[in-house]
């Protein structure tokens, strides 16, 4: 059974840094693409990053493009996502997100139950 | 503004046929295939219709999805209850570069 166990979230203040994790199990965590996908208070669905297999490449949502950063490390089976200059938009729920294959344009066929990040002073 | 757009909500009674209308561009829709992602908020959104018109195992032929163009349709036959709750298109966006999604209907059985 595929398993995403997200972590790492938390309060932060305005400017700050916080870096998310995402335990896999279940599959091999290394034939699929991984993404980044949050839901802030009353709005919908917004993908934020993806990383392809080798994590040679990386996709970002213009929203963070310059501030966060998607990385894996497929040993030990598991994605991150670094946030830094964050701000109070970026509060909401981040959730791990697995890709039906190995290509960048499969579908999101399995989800974690997400991380709550929270950006205030 | 969300890339695609959704209605914001749609309802029907039980054992209605009720559509959810997803309109999208030449970049997103119109070039790639869409996926429909069934999310009650607080839960792991689940995938429910992929490839445009496939369904994952598990999802009951109650649920269909059609494409035309540049908009796309997700179906819903046969309401139930247990079928509240908020409905998301997605496509991936060659210019760019990454998935968008529509803004969410929230599918009300009354």
């Amino acid at each position: 059974e595929v398993q995403l166990l997200e972590s790492g979230g938390g309060l932060v203040q305005p400017g700050g840094s916080l870096r998310l994790s995402c335990a896999a199990s279940g599959f091999t965590f290394s034939s699929y693409v991984m993404s980044w996908v949050r839901q802030a208070p009353g709005r919908g669905l917004e993908w934020v990053s993806g990383i392809t297999v080798s994590g040679t490449y990386t996709y970002y949502a213009d929203s963070v493009k310059g501030r966060f950063t998607i990385s894996r490390d497929n040993s030990k089976n598991t994605l991150f996502l670094q946030m830094n200059s964050l701000r109070a938009k970026d509060t909401a729920v981040y959730y791990c997100a697995k890709s039906s294959s190995g290509t960048y344009y499969s579908p999101f066929g399995s989800w974690g139950q997400g991380t709550l990040v929270t950006v205030s002073s | 503004q969300s890339v695609l757009t959704q209605p914001p909500s749609a309802s029907g009674t039980p054992g209605q046929r009720v559509t959810i209308s997803c309109s999208g561009s030449s970049s997103n829709i119109g070039s790639n295939t869409i996926n429909w992602y069934q999310h009650l908020p607080g839960t792991a959104p689940k995938l429910l219709i992929y490839g445009n018109d496939q369904r994952p195992s598990g999802v009951p032929d109650r649920f269909s999805g059609s494409k035309s163009g540049t908009s796309a349709s997700l179906a819903i036959s046969g309401l139930q209850s247990e079928d509240e709750t908020t409905y998301y298109c997605a496509a991936w966006d060659d210019s760019l570069s990454g998935w968008v999604f529509g803004g969410g209907t929230k599918l009300t059985v009354l």
